[in-house]
């Protein structure tokens, strides 16, 4: 059965530094998300992206953050200055058809900023 | 304000019991509601989308019920076994955004042999 998956599975890095969060989601899905999951809370939507560009974005994907999809399979989520609070669960999702379908998980990426 | 409430943190039972888990929101009209599965440190896992215009859907030992007078969904595991053992995800559309869906903070089941 296809999966969405995501590398790495964990990422350690200092704060202000860059990371890029690397997803390949299912092969003939056209919608992609990013989420988040703070240890201990929900998980929170992030950004869907559709025809090479953002549908929407939450009040939390900030100027630090962008979204990429440089070739035919992957998507990417860039930090660009990472903060403590940037520590989480990274979720990538995919659907196949319109936003409002089943949205497909993957692993997930930790990412620890010290 | 918006709000998704799942019933309980936390629910224990006995293994072979039916499991109910309720999602009820507030000041939402979703087109649709779907509940997911997370095991810890892993990705939610889709298990049964609802449509508004749907009383009740079934996949194997799973039911789920979406009552929009009460603004209410129920997810019902019967002939519960350990393996069941997760976090469930009530997660909604919102009809302001064509993409975003809303998560619950989820029920941690746990089913004792």
């Amino acid at each position: 059965e296809p999966e969405v998956t995501q590398t790495p599975s964990h990422q350690v890095t200092q704060m202000g530094q860059e990371v890029i969060l690397r997803c390949v989601p299912i092969s003939n899905h056209l919608y992609f998300y990013w989420y988040r999951q703070i240890l201990g809370q929900k998980v929170e939507f992030l950004v869907s992206f559709y025809n090479n560009e953002i549908s929407e974005k939450s009040e939390i994907f900030d100027d630090q953050f962008s979204v990429e999809r440089p070739d035919g399979s992957n998507f990417t989520l860039k930090i660009r200055s990472t903060k403590l609070e940037d520590s989480a669960m990274y979720f990538c999702a995919s659907s196949l058809r319109s936003g409002k379908e089943t949205q497909y998980f993957g692993p997930g990426t930790r990412l620890l900023v010290l | 304000s918006q709000k998704i409430e799942q019933n309980s943190e936390a629910l224990n039972i006995q293994e072979g019991k039916t499991a109910t888990l309720t999602c009820n929101y507030t000041n939402y009209s979703p087109a649709y509601l779907q509940w997911y599965r997370q095991d810890p440190g892993r990705g939610p896992v889709f298990l049964l989308l609802i449509r508004e215009n749907e009383k009740e859907k079934r996949k194997e030992r799973l039911k789920v019920t979406f009552d929009t007078t009460l603004k209410q969904s129920l997810f019902h595991i019967t002939a519960s076994q350990p393996a069941d053992s997760a976090t469930y995800l009530c997660a909604l559309d919102t009809d302001s955004s064509a993409s975003k869906i809303i998560f619950g903070s989820g029920t941690r089941l746990s089913i004792r042999p």
